[in-house]
């Protein structure tokens, strides 16, 4: 059984398209994250969610909103996607927020804007 | 600004000898450190951690070193086998950082049989 999924595992889209990326943790884990790993293989936090509850926003553009509809659920969706929203993002779960906890990693999601 | 640095993109090693991998941070408000180990296509998996208090954590083949007053901590793998061939991210989080892990840009450990 898969702990963090991701859908889709790859995505080709069009600039200016809107695109969706879902991902479920089964470890019932309260806290969720998005990461982006750029072309320069930066693995860096977009958004932290604690019991659906939006904690970390990181200097993202607002084309980008994440959406908690349970605790087991994190969505990344993005608006007019630009050629700079290529990358791999990575969807991530621990049991708690506080430092030091593990945190579980998706497969990630290749995004490809053309 | 980059907060944690893996200042080696790859390292090559042969089976049975020691792997080191090293990492720097500059943000004196990291206290808890963890590596990451990511084959190609899948996410990063949790490998082992060190807390601020400690210098030293072993676990298996896997140990970490942490060097407070240089703000340096590495990553032994002995012995290091071919199956360990993989990206090893260093990260770092601060106890008033909500658990906000901010990782180095990885180093690439190829061990050959």
């Amino acid at each position: 059984d898969t702990a963090v999924s991701q859908t889709p595992k790859y995505l080709v889209t069009q600039m200016g398209n809107d695109k969706s990326i879902k991902c479920e943790q089964n470890l019932g884990h309260d806290t969720m994250y998005w990461y982006k790993q750029d072309s320069k293989k930066f693995l860096k936090i977009m958004f932290s969610y604690n019991n659906k509850e939006l904690i970390i926003n990181e200097t993202v553009p607002n084309r980008f909103s994440p959406k908690s509809p349970d605790k087991a659920h994190l969505n990344l969706h993005i608006n007019s996607l630009e050629l700079g929203d290529s990358a791999v993002y990575f969807c991530a779960s621990s049991q708690v927020l506080a430092s030091g906890e593990t945190q579980y990693f998706g497969p990630g999601t290749r995004l490809l804007v053309l | 600004d980059q907060q944690v640095k893996q200042n080696s993109p790859s390292l090559s090693v042969q089976e049975g000898r020691i792997s080191i991998l090293n990492c720097d941070y500059t943000n004196s408000m990291f206290d808890y450190f963890l590596w990451y180990k990511k084959y190609p296509a899948e996410g990063p998996t949790f490998l082992i951690s060190i807390s601020s208090i400690k210098d030293k954590n072993e676990d298996g083949r896997f140990t970490v070193f942490l060097n407070k007053s240089a703000k340096h901590l590495s990553l032994h793998i002995v012995p290091s086998q071919p199956g360990d061939s993989a990206v090893y991210f260093c990260a770092a989080s601060a106890i008033t950082g909500f658990q906000k892990l901010v990782f180095g840009t990885g180093t690439r450990l190829l061990v050959s049989p």
